[in-house]
């Protein structure tokens, strides 16, 4: 089944740890997000991706780092985990910038302790 | 900057019961618009979306929502819940030009939740 497919599904890390989070899709779609989810505040924009070889700053994106060296993946990366980020990280994509839907993962749950 | 603002953060209702969950966006220009309805565990799906012509919009599961201009307004409305409605819901808006590329900008959420 087409769609995205984020890993881990859920991860508990220690403070100071790295972590990377892998999001891939084979829907050949252009632009690419991640967002996290937190109570009361719903998704923020970390990072997105509007072709490969282009990243962007969202809303949020201090402590995190993205690349896009092809269509398909995107990670999220915490060089240096902080409590703060303990949330759910969520994948998107759509094909295009003008319209189109976006399409999301199920999701990561990290903990960092 | 655009916002997105979601009157009610939780809802209680009945089932059969009328559903209206407010959401106002700050954008005055050309702007699309989106719902998204998160089952408990799950991720985000679209209920339905507006880009031009009729500004009322049919989406799926009895949804529907209507865009007014003058009011900025894209108030989702369904005539009688269901207890599998209980989820959290979304207000999303984008605009297609400018320099934040399109991206969505997601309101904080209405949480509903529908007593059988």
């Amino acid at each position: 089944i087409a769609g995205i497919t984020q890993a881990p599904t859920s991860q508990i890390l220690a403070a100071g740890r790295r972590m990377t989070l892998r999001c891939t899709q084979d829907m050949r779609h252009n632009a690419m997000y991640w967002y996290r989810q937190d109570l009361g505040l719903g998704l923020r924009l970390i990072h997105y991706s509007n072709t490969a070889g282009t990243t962007g700053k969202g809303e949020v994106p201090d402590g995190y780092s993205v690349s896009r060296a092809n269509t398909d993946d995107f990670p999220l990366t915490l060089a240096s985990a902080v409590p703060s980020q303990t949330s759910v990280y969520f994948c998107a994509s759509r094909p295009g910038l003008i319209t189109g839907e976006l399409f999301f993962g199920e999701g990561s749950r990290l903990t960092v302790l | 900057a655009q916002s997105v603002s979601q009157h009610n953060h939780h809802v209680i209702l009945s089932e059969a019961a009328s559903l209206e969950l407010g959401c106002n966006y700050s954008y005055g220009g050309t702007v699309n618009l989106f719902w998204y309805v998160q089952y408990p565990g799950q991720h985000l799906q679209l209920l339905l979306k507006y880009f031009s012509g009729d500004p009322l919009v049919k989406g799926i599961k009895g949804f529907e929502a209507e865009f007014i201009k003058s009011k900025f307004s894209f108030n989702l409305r369904k005539p009688s819940v269901q207890w599998s409605d209980t989820a959290e819901y979304f207000c999303a808006v984008n605009s297609p030009w400018g320099g934040s590329q399109g991206n969505l900008i997601f309101g904080k959420g209405t949480k509903l939740s529908v007593k059988p």
